[in-house]
């Protein structure tokens, strides 16, 4: 299984929106609404920030909004805060009955 | 609020098993809807599924390591493990346990950095 196709670095200014992209086939993203989003700080574990292409859990601001179509998922986060600045994955059940997850977008904040 | 904690040794030799216990604090194990998981990170780089287990025993692992995993369950003591075996440097990795709820990992562990070296 081929990890996910996520740009590798993406930036923004605060106070503005920015749009991560998630690329991968009919055999995963585009096949299934079981995409998710993980935030990650350097030296601390992942964070999950969206599951089902688009549902926040609890607690999760609701700056925080995730999408699909076809085969590419996106995650864009509105009002940039300094404190977004992180890696970003996203991951999707494939038709393997397995989990693969996209190779991490870093988020500057300018 | 379910947490977790890997454990298990920091240094291991290759051709060796890597082993690592995951406890489960505040909820059982035996939940039903939960599967518990086992996710890596070489440094620097990406997240990599291993594989996961419901409490029943069933388990899912990944193709590229099937060959080389265990993962399992021990419901009395609020646990479940991995065992990777016949490692090499390239099984060098934090290693995460995480639950998977919500059709995506919702809980993560801290990590345990384990390194493979002779």
């Amino acid at each position: 299984q081929s990890a996910l196709t996520q740009p590798a670095s993406v930036s923004g200014s605060p106070g503005q929106s920015i749009t991560i992209s998630c690329t991968g086939t009919s055999s995963d993203v585009g096949g299934y609404n079981y995409v998710s989003w993980y935030q990650q700080h350097p030296g601390k574990a992942p964070k999950l920030m969206i599951y089902e292409v688009s549902n926040r859990p609890s607690g999760v601001s609701n700056r925080f909004s995730g999408s699909k179509s076809g085969n590419t998922a996106s995650l864009t986060i509105s009002g940039l805060q300094a404190e977004d600045e992180a890696d970003y994955y996203c991951s999707s059940y494939t038709s393997s009955s397995t989990w693969v997850f996209g190779g991490g977008t870093k988020l500057t904040v300018l | 609020q379910v947490q977790l904690q890997e454990s298990g040794p920091g240094l291991v030799k290759p051709s060796q098993t890597l082993s690592l216990t995951c406890t489960v604090s505040g909820g059982s194990i035996s939940s039903g809807g939960y599967y518990w998981s086992w996710i890596r990170q070489h440094p620097g780089k990406g997240l990599e599924w291993i594989g996961y287990i419901y409490y029943s025993g069933s388990t899912y692992y990944n193709p590229s390591l099937k060959s080389r995993v265990t993962i399992s369950v021990d419901t009395s003591k609020n646990q479940f493990s991995l065992k990777l075996s016949s490692v090499t440097a390239a099984d060098t990795a934090v290693y995460y346990c995480a639950s998977y709820r919500l059709d995506a990992f919702d809980i993560w562990g801290q990590g345990t950095m384990v390194t493979v070296s002779s």
